[in-house]
């Protein structure tokens, strides 16, 4: 039973465009959601996350979006560029003890 | 300041066959944990350890032991491998005392078993 679900396993977007990058969940005891941005050959690395008692988290491009009514969360990128082509992974987690549920990632690219 | 460190990079096991991944952060963090990484899969926790002298299992730990050796390492042991078990392998650490839920990877270790 998949409990964080990134459904579209890839988005392609123009250059300057937004990349909406969508996961949903299951489990609502999930209190903390986190995104990943992993290159080829190399380890996950953290972007931005959102605990539950928010509804929108921004880091410069970066902006999460947390509808618990929904159970869905999504990452907006804007404006992309080209480095920002890589699989995202969506995560979250119920405890203190951050032991992390990932959903299967999306490959994002971006044209020049 | 090298973060999460992970030895080999890559590795060829015959089934049968042992070995030990090793792991080791210089982030002082309390927290470590064993990930594996499957194609078109996310990562799925083996296990982890919330502090030093503490371990748990995670989603899915057939196969495996760990050791938390002391706060800055923490090693995935595959007693006899089996192919069900090529994988990237990433360690992760983080420091759940201060409320921060994100973890920081290695780099990966690309395990494969004939």
């Amino acid at each position: 039973d998949q409990q964080v679900k990134q459904n579209s396993p890839s988005l392609s977007v123009q250059e300057g465009r937004i990349s909406i990058l969508n996961c949903d969940y299951t489990n609502s005891m999930f209190d903390y959601f986190l995104w990943y941005k992993k290159y080829p050959a190399e380890g996950p690395t953290f972007l931005i996350s959102i605990s539950s008692i928010k509804d929108k988290n921004e880091d410069g491009r970066f902006t999460v979006f947390l509808n618990k009514s929904a159970k869905h969360l999504s990452l907006h990128i804007v404006p992309s560029q080209p480095g920002d082509s890589a699989v995202y992974f969506c995560a979250a987690t119920p405890d203190h003890w951050g032991k992390l549920t990932f959903g299967k990632g999306i490959t994002l690219s971006v044209r020049p | 300041n090298a973060g999460v460190t992970q030895t080999p990079k890559f590795q060829v096991l015959k089934t049968g066959q042992s070995m030990t991944l090793q792991c080791a952060q210089d982030m002082n963090h309390n927290s470590m944990y064993w990930y594996r990484q499957d194609p078109g899969m996310g990562l799925r926790l083996i296990y982890y350890s919330a502090s030093e002298g503490t371990t748990d299992k995670g989603e899915v730990p057939n196969g495996y032991n760990v050791s938390r050796l002391n706060k800055r390492e923490f090693s995935l042991r595959l007693e006899s491998a089996a192919p069900s078990q090529t994988s990237v392998y990433f360690c992760a650490s983080s420091e759940v005392f201060t409320g921060r839920h994100e973890q920081y990877f290695g780099p990966g270790t690309r395990l494969t078993v004939t």
